[in-house]
């Protein structure tokens, strides 16, 4: 079964410096691996995802994350992050090669506090 | 506006006595998920859908009920509800739950659940 591991379960950072949070997933094949956010008191919405093609990708609000399939990891970053960039982060993996349904199986989340 | 809507938001009940969270999509998806977030713990999947007349337990199914009568409604049934099952619960959908779907998942507002 597929599962995913986020290292940072709290991060802190001052406005304007530079994040990144680490995502692994364990699963040998295909994967479409997802970031979501869940701002505070609202539901998740989709940051950015990847399915196939450039290993960068980029999403909303700046943020973008970097498959390393060698690495397991679809690390998110965000060069200079804002005060409004605080919330919960959750990284997700879809695998498999269809049939059957897994849905997503998200990591446990890095709550992301950023300080004025 | 394409949405996933739950109902209601927030719900403080006591134990035994029988409940329903509603959670409605328009978006023509074909599967729909319930999660229980807690914390430390991130999202776990309770039920899914792969489309009508079609449920499977997630990770937690316990002490949960799903039906999906109608492509649009995929409501959450607690029989007897336990302070245990006190939670945020949300519901999502997306074009297809496969393996190894690239689909995003679409979120509701959440549902606060507390059981006395």
């Amino acid at each position: 079964a597929q599962s995913v591991s986020q290292h940072n379960h709290h991060v802190i950072l001052s406005e304007a410096a530079s994040l990144e949070l680490g995502c692994n997933y364990s699963y040998g094949g295909t994967v479409n691996l997802f970031w979501y956010v869940q701002y505070p008191g609202q539901h998740l919405q989709l940051l950015l995802k990847y399915f196939s093609g450039d290993p960068l990708v980029k999403g909303i609000k700046g943020f973008e994350a970097e498959f390393i399939k060698s690495k397991f990891s679809f690390n998110l970053r965000k060069p200079s992050v804002q005060w409004s960039d605080t919330a919960e982060y959750f990284c997700a993996v879809n695998a498999g090669s269809g049939g059957g349904a897994d849905g997503l199986t998200f990591g446990k989340g890095t709550h992301l506090i950023i300080q004025p | 506006e394409a949405q996933v809507t739950q109902n209601p938001r927030y719900l403080i009940t006591v134990t035994g006595k029988k409940l329903t969270v509603t959670c409605s999509q328009n978006m023509n998806h074909e599967y729909m998920s319930w999660y229980r977030q807690d914390p430390g713990l991130g999202l776990r999947q309770i039920y899914y859908s792969m489309n009508v007349e079609v449920t499977d337990k997630g990770d937690v199914p316990e002490g949960y009920k799903v039906s999906r009568k109608e492509k649009r409604n995929f409501p959450l049934i607690l029989e007897s509800p336990s302070p245990n099952q006190t939670s945020l619960y949300f519901c999502a959908s997306s074009l297809s739950g496969l393996a190894g779907s690239p689909d995003t998942q679409y979120f509701g507002p959440g549902t606060r659940l507390t059981v006395l």
